[in-house]
């Protein structure tokens, strides 16, 4: 079976530029998150989804971020513009039924 | 709000000792309580988990845990370690009809000495 895939797995970019990062759950997993992990910390959670509706997003930052999960599927998180402080690594994690979260290997964005 | 402490930012330990990692939580209810581990590079891989039941749990790879109420804790044990434990260990809560949110600690980086 496979895990929940994420790319890029590394993005460069300058400030001030966009950048989105992609997120393929594992198959028949209705619920899909977004953390955001930066150095020396642990993940925390920047938005929640079941099915195609984020059910949480109190701690996704709206001025500059977006997501999106129209299928109820795969998931887009965006960053526009991107600040220097947005370097860090974006994990994505699915779970089903039993509630167990599966975490993808992440994307380390570096915003130069 | 729940919170987790690990109070280890780091921990060295030779290949063969025994290995205790410690997690502290504050929540007012009884919470479910996970250990992940995270080697470089990779996402986080789930270890063990208590939701109910019997304190003290099994995980993969030979790693267990307690849930001691009274303390707060869920610590993280193995017997004897073995080199390809080096990684580094959350502990996380969730929360009962927190619709699965989790609150991660900072982490314990693992080192081991041949």
């Amino acid at each position: 079976e496979a895990g929940v895939v994420q790319s890029p797995r590394y993005k460069i970019i300058e400030k001030k530029q966009p950048v989105a990062f992609w997120c393929n759950p594992i198959s028949g997993h209705n619920t899909l998150y977004w953390y955001l992990q930066n150095l020396g910390q642990g993940p925390e959670l920047l938005i929640r989804y079941e099915n195609e509706e984020a059910v949480d997003d109190s701690q996704l930052p709206k001025d500059r971020f977006s997501a999106e999960r129209l299928k109820g599927v795969d998931s887009t998180l965006k960053i526009q513009p991107a600040e220097l402080g947005d370097s860090a690594v974006y994990l994505c994690a699915s779970s089903g039924q039993n509630n167990e979260q599966f975490f993808g290997p992440g994307t380390r964005l570096t915003v130069l | 709000a729940q919170s987790v402490t690990q109070p280890d930012i780091h921990i060295t330990v030779s290949e063969g000792a025994s290995l205790e990692l410690r997690c502290n939580y504050s929540y007012g209810a009884t919470p479910y309580l996970f250990w992940y581990v995270q080697s470089p590079g990779q996402g986080l891989q789930l270890l063990l988990k208590y939701f109910s039941g019997d304190t003290l749990v099994q995980g993969i790879k030979g790693f267990e845990a307690e849930f001691k109420r009274s303390q707060s804790s869920f610590n993280l044990r193995k017997p004897s370690v073995h080199w390809s434990d080096a990684a580094e260990y959350f502990c996380a809560v969730g929360i009962t009809g927190g619709g699965n949110k989790l609150t991660f600690g900072t982490g314990t980086q693992l080192k081991v000495e041949l």
